[in-house]
């Protein structure tokens, strides 16, 4: 079964730019979350989608924002980049755990640089 | 804001001991504790979860214990490897809300 899937994996932007960022989930996982990881603030949740819905929402600005498809994929957008944008930005599927929580499987992560 | 947290950001420890990784978390209501590796330019992976109900759980090579009572997760890591260098991540579940991570403690084996 293939793990989760980001594409790209590393870019550079400009400040002011935008970049759109793409997840494809586990085969058959219909929820999307996301995360950006930082050296200073670790991992902080972005929003997660469920059959197309946003599910939850984390406390980012409005720049930030997602979607999913009926195909369960998943993109998110940044707008008017900042400095402060550049982050790791993980994507992960979500299944049950052996104990019963659910567990994020995570994809390699897209790298954005903002100059 | 309550969130979960680390005791210490890295550890270094020889090849064939075993290490403690530990975590301090300030919300009783959590349902689930979940211990995450991450390896250097991938995403973290999942180790090993604990129900709150439960006080301890054992994987292979880990073991995770759950203290309630002074909000306390631990992983203990047996016979540490090389292969175990990497950031290990505690995160704390609650129904209908994302999973909380914690800061990280960077795990360092020598050999």
């Amino acid at each position: 079964k293939a793990g989760v899937t980001q594409t790209p994996r590393y870019l550079i932007k400009t400040r002011g730019q935008q970049v759109t960022l793409s997840c494809s989930p586990i085969s058959g996982h219909r929820s999307v979350s996301w995360y950006q990881q930082t050296p200073g603030q670790g991992l902080q949740f972005l929003f997660e989608y469920f059959s197309e819905t946003q599910r939850n929402k984390g406390n980012f600005p409005g720049r930030f924002s997602g979607r999913q498809f009926s195909n369960s994929r998943s993109e998110m957008n940044v707008s008017t980049l900042e400095l402060g944008d550049s982050a790791l930005y993980l994507c992960a599927s979500t299944s049950r755990g052996p104990s019963g929580a659910n567990v994020l499987t995570f994809g390699a992560g897209s790298r954005l640089t903002v100059l | 804001g309550e969130s979960v947290g680390l005791h210490l950001p890295t550890l270094s420890v020889q090849e064939g001991d075993n290490s403690i990784i530990n975590c301090a978390y300030s919300n009783s209501a959590s349902d689930y504790f979940i211990w995450y590796k991450q390896e250097s330019g991938k995403g973290p992976q999942f180790i090993i979860d604990i129900r709150s109900n439960m006080d301890k759980r054992q994987g292979q090579r880990v073991t995770v214990l759950l203290n309630k009572t002074v909000k306390h997760l631990s992983l203990q890591i047996a016979a540490t490897q090389p292969g175990d260098s990497a950031v290990y991540f505690c995160a704390e579940s609650r129904a209908g809300t994302a999973l909380i991570f914690g800061k990280g403690t960077t795990l360092s084996v020598s050999s």
